[in-house]
């Protein structure tokens, strides 16, 4: 059965500041897809990133970096010198190869980035 | 249009009507899907449809009707809903439903409240 847990409810920082939302999977598959997508406001999810289980080279986009430790099984996003914009809720979700119509969401993380 | 629109964006229902959500994309994408987001259960997937083909039913109450006529429109029929069923209901997109590695495009959902 697949699993995501992102136990961080809720975040609040202060703007420029870096912040680190995590998650943590479970999966029995060998083969799978790691997301992040973001829930501003207007309700749109909009998706951010997507990594497979074969590829845990870190990846950064900007000010958006996300740490892929099969390890640990974390898939984590760091938001670097934080900005009102990314106010948002922000969802991991997991997709095992083996079941690939139904991707887990975790409960999501509310960050919440102050002037 | 573009993405992935939804229609209404607002509904409010009494528990003896009979109403239909809307979903259409236009990414030229084969595979479509229905959330449900409340405050207790962040993202529950509901319904899956792949080339028109229903391949995922989460287990919902038969109140909740899918309806997929060709791969860019996505219908949800209610009837007889209950005050509990009040929340966001999401449609997303994706390729197509292969290997699990397709991200998934969001609409911004309809709102609704169930009196």
């Amino acid at each position: 059965a697949q699993k995501v847990t992102q136990a961080q409810t809720e975040i609040s920082v202060v703007e420029k500041e870096d912040v680190t939302l995590d998650c943590v999977y479970e999966t029995r598959d060998t083969t799978y897809y790691l997301f992040w997508y973001k829930q501003p406001p207007s309700g749109e999810l909009v998706f951010l990133i997507r990594r497979n289980s074969f590829d845990e080279q870190n990846e950064i986009s900007g000010r958006y970096s996300w740490n892929f430790q099969k390890s640990t099984s974390s898939f984590n996003f760091t938001i670097t010198a934080s900005q009102v914009v990314d106010s948002a809720v922000y969802f991991c979700a997991l997709s095992e190869n083996t079941n690939a119509g139904k991707s887990t969401f975790g409960d999501g993380t509310t960050l919440t980035v102050k002037p | 249009e573009t993405g992935v629109t939804q229609t209404p964006r607002h509904l409010v229902m009494g528990m003896t009507n009979k109403k239909s959500l809307k979903c259409e994309q236009h990414l030229g994408h084969n595979a479509m899907y229905w959330y449900k987001q409340s405050a207790k259960k962040p993202l529950e997937l509901m319904f899956v449809y792949n080339f028109k083909e229903q391949t995922e039913n989460n287990s919902v109450p038969s109140r909740f009707s899918p309806e997929c006529p060709n791969s860019s429109h996505l219908f949800l029929h209610l009837h007889t809903l209950q005050p509990e069923d009040s929340a966001l209901y999401l449609c997303a997109s994706s390729q197509e439903v292969g290997t699990g590695g397709n991200e998934q495009f969001f609409g911004p959902g309809t709102r609704l409240t169930v009196l």
